[in-house]
This record gives structure tokens, sequence and C-alpha cells, in this order.
């Protein structure tokens, strides 16, 4: 089965350095979500992305966080001065192809741990 | 969306069915209900999803009440693997535009042998 890539796996920063967290979505679909998990809670929505431009984005989606596709394969998310609340499990998704009418399954990554020191 | 309640936790022995109950007593007409579940800090993974009918596939079997105020997944034969969070998630299904799913706390099931 076809599947979400996400790099790296871990990441370590010092807190006020930028990060880009990399995901290779499933190819040929058209919707693209980042979602986080702070240890121990729930996993949380940041943002949805369809047609070069954001759907949607949660509070937590502020102007330190930005997303990008900068060619037909990668979805980035950007944090440009990572605080130490930043370190969580940062989820990459994608779902819908052409045509299928409706995006409600969504593929997820396997994640990348983001620690911020 | 419509709000979800699920038990925290829920217990199953190896090769034994699992069911795991989903209440949504507010769900509107257009939404679907659709389980997901997490290994251990993995990505979440689709299982299922239905909006009246009760549904099938290779993973589990979704029964949704005839009020469509709760919902049962049913895994037929759980194994160790199926060790897991599960999330149930009321939402209506969109076309066209990217749209969020909302997790809530989810039931973690544990099957032992």
């Amino acid at each position: 089965e076809p599947e979400v890539t996400q790099t790296p796996s871990h990441q370590v920063t010092q807190m006020g350095q930028e990060v880009i967290l990399r995901c290779v979505p499933i190819s040929n679909h058209l919707y693209f979500y980042w979602y986080r998990q702070i240890l121990g809670q729930k996993v949380e929505f940041l943002v949805s992305f369809y047609n070069n431009e954001i759907s949607e984005k949660s509070e937590i989606f502020d102007d330190q966080f930005s997303v990008e596709r900068p060619d037909g394969s990668n979805f980035t998310l950007k944090i440009r001065s990572t605080k130490l609340e930043d370190s969580a499990m940062y989820f990459c998704a994608s779902s819908g192809f052409l045509g299928q009418g409706v995006n409600e399954k969504l593929f997820f990554g396997s994640g990348t741990q983001l620690s911020v020191l | 969306d419509a709000k979800t309640t699920q038990p925290p936790s829920m217990d199953c022995a190896e090769g034994r069915a699992a069911n795991l109950p989903c209440n949504h007593s507010t769900i509107s007409g257009n939404e679907y209900v659709y389980w997901y579940r997490q290994i251990h800090s993995q990505g979440p993974q689709y299982i299922i999803h239905g909006l009246k009918n009760n549904e099938t596939n290779e993973m589990a079997s979704l029964i949704i009440t005839e009020d469509r105020k709760s919902s049962t997944l049913i895994l037929p034969h759980a194994t160790l693997r199926d060790t897991a969070v599960y999330y149930c998630i009321v939402r209506v299904s969109y076309t066209g535009t990217a749209s969020k799913l909302t997790f809530g706390t989810g039931t973690r099931l544990q099957v032992t042998l």
C-alpha cells in the first residue's frame, strides 16, 4: 500500500532556531495536512492545504508556522523560531485523488519527533 | 462536528472479538462515523467509516444503530497487534476541500494473551 513518508524521524533543535519538517505525501493525493501530538496528549490538527493554499488552520498554527508545497512531491512545515512547547510528534497526512469526490480517508506518516532544547 | 464519547480503556483476550462502543447522540443527518487507530505513537491509521448502514472491510466491522446515536467497531478476532488507541470521529464528509479530523482521547484497547 502507498504510504506517506516523513523526514527526519527525529529532530533536535535549540530554542529560537528554525526547523523544517518534510513530508512526501502519497502520489496524486490532493489534500495535505499537518497534525501534532505532545507526549501523552491528543492528536491535534494544525493545518490543511489544498490547491496550493491553506484550507484551514488551528489556533496553534500562528505566524511562527508556515507550510509549503515547493514542488509536485514534497510538503513541508516550517517553524520559524522554535519554542520549548513546540516539542511534539508531528504527523503529515494526505488524502483524496482527483475525481474521487470525497476525501475522508486520511493516510498518516509515521511522524517526526521534534525536541526543542 | 458532533461530539463523541468513548470508554477510556478496554481489555480483550486474543482471538476474541473486540467490541468498541461510541456514543454520538448529537450526530446530524449528513455526518459520517469514522474510526481510526493509533498504535503506540505511530501515525493514526484509518479503519472504516459509515453513514447509516453497517460496513465491513478487511480490518473491521462497523455497526451503526438505527437512530445513528451510537456505533460499535468490531474487530472479529483481536490479536496482540490490535493493541492501540481507537478513535471514533464524527464529521461531515467534504468534497473539494481539505477538512480536518478532530481526535478525542479515544479508547485504549489492550489485547492480552
